[in-house]
């Protein structure tokens, strides 16, 4: 069964940092891409980021790019998100998935809360 | 940048009727396009992609068409559990559609 199992949310100041980590289980995890999600409290999804099963082709959201990263550590089944100058606008709720065919997402976790709030 | 229209915001309907969301992109996309399900407090679900393939694990009510810039998802015959808000992405950029909420009328 695939699992993935977000953590590293919390309540941060504007400004801060946060790491988010998603642990993945059930699938080789070092052949698929993998992408981050989020949705702001009552809002739609926001798609933010992914990376390539190698890690060489990244891509990011014009609202996070030069503040977001992605990284993955293949060895450890484990994908990141290092969340740097967050704003208030970056609270929401934040998902990893699994990426299929190039775009659409197979498999979802069950999301981590980032609350950006002084 | 390519944009999704979902329509329409909110959709009512009872058990048993048939439902059709829409979702039009601004450009051309080909068949580049998956609907998911999200219920209240949960992550989204895989429903289609490519416009037409039914995810797995998917019931057979849940039905895709549509090519370039017109698509829509059917649900022949509502369940409870269909209730829920419907989303539209595609490929470049991995854009969503704003949503559909389809309600109990």
């Amino acid at each position: 069964e695939v699992q993935l199992v977000e953590s590293g949310g919390g309540l941060v100041q504007p400004g801060g940092s946060l790491r988010l980590s998603c642990a993945a289980s059930g699938f080789t995890f070092s052949v698929y891409t993998m992408a981050w999600v989020r949705q702001a409290p009552g809002k739609g999804l926001e798609w933010l980021s992914y990376i390539d099963n190698s890690g060489t082709n990244i891509y990011y959201a014009d609202s996070v790019k030069g503040r977001f990263t992605i990284s993955r550590d293949n060895a450890k089944n484990s994908l990141f998100l290092q969340m740097n100058s967050l704003r208030d606008e970056d609270t929401a709720v934040y998902y990893c998935a699994r990426e299929r065919g190039h775009y659409y997402l197979q498999d979802w976790g069950q999301g981590t809360l980032v609350t950006v709030s002084s | 940048e390519i944009v999704l229209t979902q329509s329409p915001a909110t959709l009512s309907l009872s058990p048993g009727e048939r439902a059709t969301l829409s979702c039009r992109a601004s450009h051309f996309i080909g068949s580049d396009l998956a609907w998911y399900q999200q219920n209240p407090g949960q992550a989204p679900r895989l429903l289609i992609y490519d416009a037409s393939n039914r995810a797995t694990g998917i019931p057979a009510r849940f039905s895709g068409s549509g090519s370039g810039t017109d698509f829509t998802l059917t649900i022949s015959s509502l369940e409870p559990e269909d209730f829920a808000i419907y989303y539209c992405q595609q490929r470049t950029l991995r854009t969503f559609g704003q949503g559909t909420k389809l309600e109990i009328k």
